[in-house]
């Protein structure tokens, strides 16, 4: 059974320092999807993540995987306050659609 | 610009009431799926429909039924409802499975 952590699942921090979200997973795969969800509100996709050693940014964010070590980060670099939201990462297992979710990050960014 | 449409957006059962959530996307996506989201859980995935004319069961199937009516729509049924089953539900699409999937707006179903 694939399991999905993620760390930490709390993050309060300053506008303008780094911080990175971890997400581990147990069972081989290299597709890995990072999520937004602002409260109340839908989820919205951030990165698709299909090899080993991929890398992807966006504005502050940036998204990598090591598919050998079953990590994928989500670095935060010089936060502001429109990037408080939850953040979820997401596996799957090639060939069965099924997405296996982390339990999320709650990030708060404080002036 | 819908997307996918999800309704109602709110409802309130009674336990032992049946509700179908209706789900419907426009972006000609082939893969449907149906989450459940609860508090510290992440979403579970219910159902799915990988292409029009099949569906399967994901992590959380026991109590609801799906119905994928053509390749436009996903219905999620809850035959008798428990208040186990209090969440907020999402439906997704995809155009393939590698893709990111594309979310509705979500159902906030509670059950007295």
């Amino acid at each position: 059974e694939l399991k999905v952590e993620q760390n930490p699942l709390f993050l309060s921090m300053q506008e303008g320092k780094n911080y990175t979200i971890y997400c581990n997973y147990s069972t081989t795969s290299d597709r890995l999807y990072w999520y937004r969800q602002d409260p109340g509100k839908s989820l919205e996709s951030l990165f698709v993540l299909l090899s080993n050693g991929a890398v992807k940014q966006e504005g502050r964010l940036m998204a990598s995987l090591d598919t050998k070590a079953r990590l994928s980060t989500l670095h935060i670099t010089a936060a502001v306050h429109d990037l408080s939201a939850t953040y979820f990462c997401a596996v799957d297992i090639g060939g069965n659609y099924k997405l296996t979710f982390g339990k999320g990050t709650l990030l708060t960014v404080n002036p | 610009n819908a997307g996918v449409t999800q309704t109602p957006k709110f409802q309130v059962l009674k336990t032992g009431q049946s509700m179908t959530l209706q789900c419907a996307q426009d972006m000609n996506h082939n893969s449907m799926y149906w989450y459940r989201q609860d508090p510290g859980m992440g979403l579970r995935l219910i159902y799915y429909s990988a292409s029009e004319g099949t569906t399967d069961k994901g992590e959380v199937p026991n109590g609801y039924n799906v119905s994928r009516l053509n390749k436009r729509e996903f219905s999620l049924r809850l035959e008798s409802a428990a208040p186990s089953q209090t969440s907020v539900y999402f439906c997704a699409s995809s155009y393939q499975e590698n893709q990111p999937q594309h979310f509705g707006d979500g159902t906030r179903l509670s059950i007295l």
